[in-house]
């Protein structure tokens, strides 16, 4: 079955800390990935996209994220945290046919000053 | 990206009861989804609304109790019926212009009694 694992429910960082949070997913056959960003008291936002080509993409605000495919992952990353980086973070996978976003259970980000 | 609004943001219903939530994007859009993110957990697929035919329902969502109408390009909506506890949930509308990428909208938060 196709399916989206965070396995970082909450992380708390210190300001200026490096950010990893973990995305693994279950799908067959050819996939897009995706990171999108809820802050608090706002809409989900797309953070940065995979379809193809690099594995290493770049996203808004300093974000970027890894495909390893043989690993079936797609981390998220950020050398350098601020508070305003506070939020929730939703993995999300598609299949390249397909409109269908499966998400992950998702990652509390507190960042404190 | 589009601009998406949605109404009610909130509302508190009694069991029983029905609720419909609008959605509105500010240009034409060809796919339209709706969404559901139960407490604590993470966002499901209900179902794509179809401009001019009945909409496309995933797995363990019906018509029966999640109507969705789609009369034109720009505009959405869904129905809540017969609710129950079970139902308090964030409800998202979400568009696409392509298969790739979504943009979310604000959310409607439902509380049943």
């Amino acid at each position: 079955a196709q399916s989206v694992s965070q396995h970082n429910h909450h992380v708390i960082l210190s300001e200026a800390a490096s950010l990893e949070l973990g995305c693994n997913y279950s799908y067959g056959g050819t996939v897009n990935l995706f990171w999108y960003v809820q802050y608090p008291g706002q809409h989900l936002q797309l953070l940065l996209k995979y379809f193809s080509g690099d594995p290493l993409v770049k996203g808004i605000k300093g974000f970027e994220a890894e495909f390893i495919k043989s690993k079936f992952s797609f981390n998220l990353r950020k050398p350098s945290v601020q508070w305003s980086d506070t939020a929730e973070y939703f993995c999300a996978a598609q299949g390249d046919s397909s409109y269908k976003l499966i998400f992950g259970s998702g990652t509390r980000l507190l960042v404190r000053p | 990206s589009a601009v998406i609004s949605q109404k009610p943001s909130r509302d508190i219903c009694q069991r029983g009861t029905s609720l419909t939530i609008q959605c509105q994007v500010d240009s034409q859009v060809t796919m339209m989804f709706w969404y559901r993110q139960q407490p604590g957990q993470s966002l499901t697929l209900i179902a794509t609304a179809n401009q001019g035919s009945e909409a496309t329902y995933e797995s363990g969502f019906v018509i029966d109790k999640f109507p969705i109408s789609r009369p034109n390009l720009t505009f959405s909506t869904l129905t809540v019926s017969n609710m129950s506890p079970e139902d308090s949930s964030i409800y998202l509308c979400s568009v696409g212009d392509s298969y790739n990428e979504q943009f979310f909208g604000p959310g409607t938060r439902l509380t049943v009694l």
